[in-house]
């Protein structure tokens, strides 16, 4: 059975940083390249970032490009995102989901939720 | 960036009614087109790839069609579980990957 399991997220002050981590199983997980999207309160689903099956090569969304870096480690099978300078509007819910024939989303964490207030 | 706009932003039908939605891109993105079912507190749940391609476990009652810049996800008759939110999703020009806003399905 496939699972991701996200973590990390919380309250943090505007300006802090967080760092989540998506733990999966199921699947080999050095073979398929990784997302995170998130969803804030009652809104709909943004992509944030993407990172290849080796880690090589990582995309980001404007909104977070300078901010936020995405990183895995396929010996752990996890997949991480490091948020610095947060914001406000960085408060959502944060998926990790598995690339499927290239970045569609088959399978999805359960979200962890971070907000950003003071 | 492609943008993908859904219609309507609220569809409100009963079980046993066929529902079209709808998701138009501001420019052609081939048929790399997905669609997602939300239910509230939930994960989205992968229904349609590549514009026409069930996903494992769908049921038969969920079918995409289109390509370009139009594409349409039917559900020929509503089960009572199909109440939610319906997003599109593009990967035909990407970064950025985007989404649709998303149509509310609503017992009418």
């Amino acid at each position: 059975e496939v699972q991701l399991v996200e973590s990390g997220g919380g309250l943090v002050q505007p300006g802090g940083s967080l760092r989540l981590s998506c733990a999966v199983s199921g699947f080999t997980f050095s073979t398929y390249a990784m997302t995170w999207v998130r969803q804030a309160p009652g809104k709909g689903l943004e992509w944030v970032s993407a990172v290849s099956d080796s880690g090589v090569t990582t995309y980001y969304a404007d909104s977070v490009k300078g901010r936020f870096t995405i990183s895995r480690d396929n010996s752990k099978s996890t997949l991480y995102l490091q948020m610095n300078s947060l914001r406000a509007e960085d408060t959502a819910v944060y998926y990790c989901a598995q690339h499927y024939s290239g970045p569609t989303f088959q399978h999805w964490g359960q979200g962890t939720l971070v907000t950003v207030s003071s | 960036e492609i943008v993908l706009t859904q219609s309507p932003a609220t569809l409100s039908l009963s079980p046993g009614e066929r529902a079209t939605l709808s998701c138009r891109a501001s420019q052609s993105v081939s048929s790399y087109l997905a669609w997602y079912q939300q239910k509230p507190g939930q994960a989205p749940r992968l229904l349609i790839y590549d514009a026409s391609n069930r996903a494992t476990g769908i049921p038969a009652r969920f079918s995409g069609s289109g390509s370009g810049t139009d594409f349409t996800l039917t559900i020929s008759s509503l089960e009572p579980e199909d109440f939610a939110v319906y997003y599109c999703q593009q990967r035909g020009n990407w970064p950025p990957i985007t989404f649709g806003q998303g149509t509310r399905l609503e017992i009418k």
